[in-house]
């Protein structure tokens, strides 16, 4: 049974500050995708890392994509308020385009 | 983006009564799939369609059934409402980035 696990689930951290977001998946998998949820909004797509070694980046957040140890990072940079949201990785089953999503990590930036 | 709309986008209905969430694209999707986000739980498939008329299980079927007569239109049904069917529903679709319908709260009584 393939598995996403993120940590951690809750993070409180101040302005400026550098964090990352883990994401570990228990099978083979090479498409990995980062997705950003506002509180009571739907979600919407951050990154798409479609191989081993892949790296997004989009201001102040980027993603990379290590496959043969299962494991995407999600780092943020210099934090701001406006980053604060819940944060979600989801892994391609491979078969009819299916997810499998992590439990979200929910962000929260203080000024 | 307007690809992909949901409706309606809150509903109240009280146990024992039927429902019918629809999702409306217009990106000529194969691929779609019904979700329930629920507290604790992240995000869980219901059922998906890979066409007019395919569809299948997800995770959390039970008490769910779908209908796919025309591309378009991917409707999920809760047969007989309960309140544990009390959540947000999110349609998806396959396209780069993995588009998002904007969301159905529905709340069972």
């Amino acid at each position: 049974e393939l598995k996403v696990e993120q940590n951690p689930l809750f993070l409180s951290m101040q302005e400026g500050k550098n964090y990352t977001i883990y994401c570990n998946y228990s099978t083979t998998s090479d498409r990995l995708y980062w997705y950003r949820q506002d509180p009571g909004k739907s979600l919407e797509s951050l990154f798409v890392l479609l191989s081993n070694g892949a790296v997004k980046q989009e201001g102040r957040l980027m993603a990379s994509l290590d496959t043969k140890a299962r494991l995407s990072t999600l780092h943020i940079t210099a934090a701001v308020h406006d980053l604060s949201a819940t944060y979600f990785c989801a892994v391609d089953l491979d078969s009819n385009y299916q997810l499998i999503w992590g439990a979200g990590t929910k962000l929260i930036i203080k000024p | 983006d307007a690809g992909i709309t949901q409706s309606p986008r809150h509903k109240v209905t009280e146990t024992g009564t039927p429902v019918t969430l629809r999702c409306h694209q217009t990106e000529n999707h194969r691929y779609m799939y019904w979700y329930r986000q629920d507290p604790g739980h992240g995000l869980r498939l219901i059922h998906y369609s890979y066409g007019v008329k395919d569809t299948d299980k997800g995770e959390v079927s039970d008490g769910y059934s779908v209908s796919r007569s025309k591309t378009e239109d991917f409707l999920l049904t809760l047969e007989s409402a309960t309140s544990s069917q009390t959540s947000v529903y999110f349609c998806r679709g396959p396209a780069y980035g993995y588009t998002f319908g904007s969301g159905t709260r529905l709340t069972v009584v």
